[in-house]
């Protein structure tokens, strides 16, 4: 079974700039969330995408923005980069809708740093 | 608004001493409450979860927790802890299985020789 891979692992970009990142998700799950952890701090909610769609947001501006695919992959875009998006990037998927057990299966992450 | 406080930043230990770290929520409803820890440069990994049932759960790496409805709290406790344990430790809470999940700000757990 393969867990949740992310890429790239690290990457910088300057202000301005815009960023893909992206997630496969775990065999067998179509739900893929992605959080924001900022240096020293938990996780953050930014959205998450179930049968291609978003099924919910945090507290992010239009900026940002995400992608499922009909594999259950996905992306999540950021434009017009801040020096505040400087963090560690994690998705993770669930099975959700298929009488999972409400866990999230976290990916390793991606570092950006916004220069 | 929902909240997770975790109330201790950091926990320093001795190997093979007990530990306890602590979590608190906010609620008014039904959660679901979940460890997670943290190894360096590492994503997140499921260290145990209360869904319903036995309010005692128990997880991975000896670890356990006990939810309290009434003090809306998670502690989560190791009777022994090991040098390999130091890494960092979020407790978090979530509304719907599968849902988002609102985590705390994390404690560091430190275990010296």
């Amino acid at each position: 079974e393969t867990g949740v891979t992310q890429s790239p692992t690290h990457l910088i970009k300057t202000r301005g700039q815009q960023v893909t990142l992206r997630c496969s998700s775990q065999s067998g799950h179509n739900t893929v969330s992605w959080y924001q952890q900022a240096l020293g701090q938990g996780p953050q909610f930014i959205f998450q995408y179930y049968r291609e769609e978003e099924n919910g947001r945090g507290n992010f501006p239009p900026r940002f923005s995400g992608l499922q695919f009909p594999n259950y992959s996905s992306e999540l875009n950021v434009n017009a980069l801040e020096l505040d998006d400087s963090a560690l990037y994690l998705c993770a998927s669930s099975p959700l809708g298929s009488g999972g057990a409400g866990e999230l299966f976290f990916g390793e992450g991606s570092r950006l740093t916004v220069l | 608004a929902q909240s997770v406080t975790q109330l201790d930043s950091q926990v320093p230990v001795f190997e093979e001493a007990p530990v306890e770290l602590r979590c608190n929520y906010s609620s008014s409803v039904s959660v679901y409450l979940f460890w997670y820890v943290q190894y360096p440069n590492q994503g997140l990994q499921l260290l145990l979860k209360y869904l319903s049932g036995s309010t005692l759960v128990k997880g991975i790496n000896g670890f356990e927790a006990e939810f309290n409805k009434s003090q809306t709290s998670f502690h989560l406790r190791k009777p022994s802890v090991h040098i390999s344990d130091t890494a960092e430790y979020f407790c978090a809470v979530s509304y719907n299985q599968g849902g988002k999940l609102i985590f705390g700000q994390g404690t560091e757990l430190s275990v010296k020789p």
